[in-house]
């Protein structure tokens, strides 16, 4: 079993649908919790981060923690075709600026 | 933030030569690391470089096949020895700007025939 799972996709949406990204992990040691946004071609780009459980909103884009379910969800609201993009989650123990364990990545299609 | 630059953004190698990676930070960064990126798969990372002492690698990976140099706080490189074209993927480095975040390179698109 991997430490980090993650839906793999494609997940297809109209234009303005709201998107629900999830990861679920085993590790429980794991306390920072990271999306990272990727298009084709290119770096991973870092859209959110959150330390420990709870909600953090930043624009339309919402990142939630849940520990006690070792379970992490990002939402897209009004999804535009230029989200179309693959997720990854990642995951870090004691310190984010250490090393990540990601998830395998969602491929996300918005279509116009 | 931090702006991360790579060289080459991509190179078609022969089998048993070997390539370096260039990753250039814009300001100075406690930790950087290296990572593979295969083809529709994640990232899995290869190594911590350490400033003034030798890389940290993972399971599976080793200092004669990915030496890794990091002479200061913003530039370290990899280098891809004896290619196969299993090295074929994606080669990114990363820096760690704070506690809280870790920003990412292009990437370098490497094929090996």
């Amino acid at each position: 079993q991997k430490e980090v799972e993650q839906d793999p996709g494609p997940l297809s949406v109209p234009e303005g649908a709201i998107v629900s990204l999830n990861c679920t992990y085993s590790n429980s040691a794991f306390q920072y919790f990271m999306w990272y946004r990727q298009y084709s071609r290119k770096g991973p780009e870092l859209l959110m981060y959150t330390y420990s459980s709870g909600n953090k909103e930043d624009g339309r884009f919402t990142a939630q923690v849940d520990k006690s379910s070792k379970y992490i969800s990002l939402f897209i609201r009004d999804s535009q075709p230029s989200d179309s993009a693959t997720y990854l989650c990642a995951m870090s123990g004691s310190n984010a600026g250490n090393m990540l364990t990601f998830g395998g990545g969602t491929r996300l299609m918005v279509k116009p | 933030s931090a702006v991360i630059s790579q060289k080459p953004s991509r190179d078609i190698c022969q089998r048993g030569t070997s390539l370096t990676i260039q990753c250039q930070v814009d300001s100075q960064v406690t930790m950087m690391f290296w990572y593979r990126q295969q083809p529709g798969q994640s990232l899995t990372l290869i190594a911590t470089a350490n400033q003034g002492s030798e890389a940290t690698y993972e399971s599976g990976f080793v200092i004669d096949k990915f030496p890794i140099s990091r002479p200061n706080l913003t530039f370290s490189t990899l280098t891809v020895s004896n290619m196969s074209p299993e090295d074929s993927s994606i080669y990114l480095c990363s820096a760690s700007v704070s506690a809280d975040t870790q920003y990412f390179g292009p990437g370098t698109r490497l094929t090996v025939l």
